[in-house]
């Protein structure tokens, strides 16, 4: 069975830019998980979604976006881009009780 | 909110020694998960506990879920330099639907000196 794919692996943005992210979780998985990864900061959610709906959220401004599809795929988006905002962005899928990641997005945010 | 306390930080351990972290936090959690990280990739799921008290293996790899059902710990034994990376526990609180979190830990980086 396919892992968690991310799409694109790698992107350099400037500030202000908006940018969007996608994944694909493992197939029959229906929840997805974003989350922002820093060295300073570690492993932060961002938001969940279920069944084409947003489950859960994080602690994030609402620069930050996401939507599911009706085929679980997953998108999240980032607005009005900051210096801050770059960072390694993860995708989970789950099923049942445990998470499986992506291998990320790396933005660079110049 | 809730908080992992994961530790060490880091460690810089010999090939063939054994390794053990852990994680503590001031919650209780329903399931706790281990992962490893390389550098670029995402975390892969090492092993996943799901009962207070429960042991459970991985070839050289055993992780416990503490009876408090606040604490988890991880060991590698014989350690290899394969073993390199970074490793993250994560509770996991809730029942599904909106009460699902999974909270991180900082992470142990794993040295291992061949």
């Amino acid at each position: 069975k396919a892992g968690v794919t991310q799409t694109p692996r790698y992107l350099i943005k400037t500030r202000g830019q908006q940018v969007t992210l996608s994944c694909s979780p493992i197939s029959g998985h229906r929840s997805v998980s974003w989350y922002q990864q820093t060295p300073g900061q570690g492993l932060q959610f961002l938001f969940e979604y279920f069944s084409e709906t947003q489950r859960n959220k994080g602690n994030f401004p609402g620069r930050f976006s996401g939507r599911q599809f009706s085929n679980s795929r997953s998108e999240m988006n980032v607005s009005t881009l900051e210096l801050g905002d770059s960072a390694l962005y993860l995708c989970a899928s789950k099923l049942g009780e445990t998470q499986y990641f992506g291998p990320g997005t790396r933005l660079l945010v110049l | 909110g809730q908080q992992l306390n994961q530790s060490p930080q880091s460690m810089f351990i010999q090939e063939g020694e054994d390794v053990s972290m852990n994680c503590t936090s001031s919650s209780i959690f329903n399931t706790w998960l281990w992962y490893k990280q390389e550098p670029g990739e995402g975390p892969v799921l090492l092993i996943a506990l799901y009962k207070a008290g429960e042991l459970t293996s991985n070839g050289r790899l055993t992780a416990q879920f503490g009876i408090t059902r606040k604490d988890s710990f991880l060991n590698i034994s014989a350690s290899i330099p394969s073993d390199v990376g970074i490793y993250f526990c994560a509770g996991q609180s809730g029942s599904g639907g909106s009460n699902y979190k999974l909270t991180f830990g900082k992470g142990t980086l794993l040295t291992v000196n061949p």
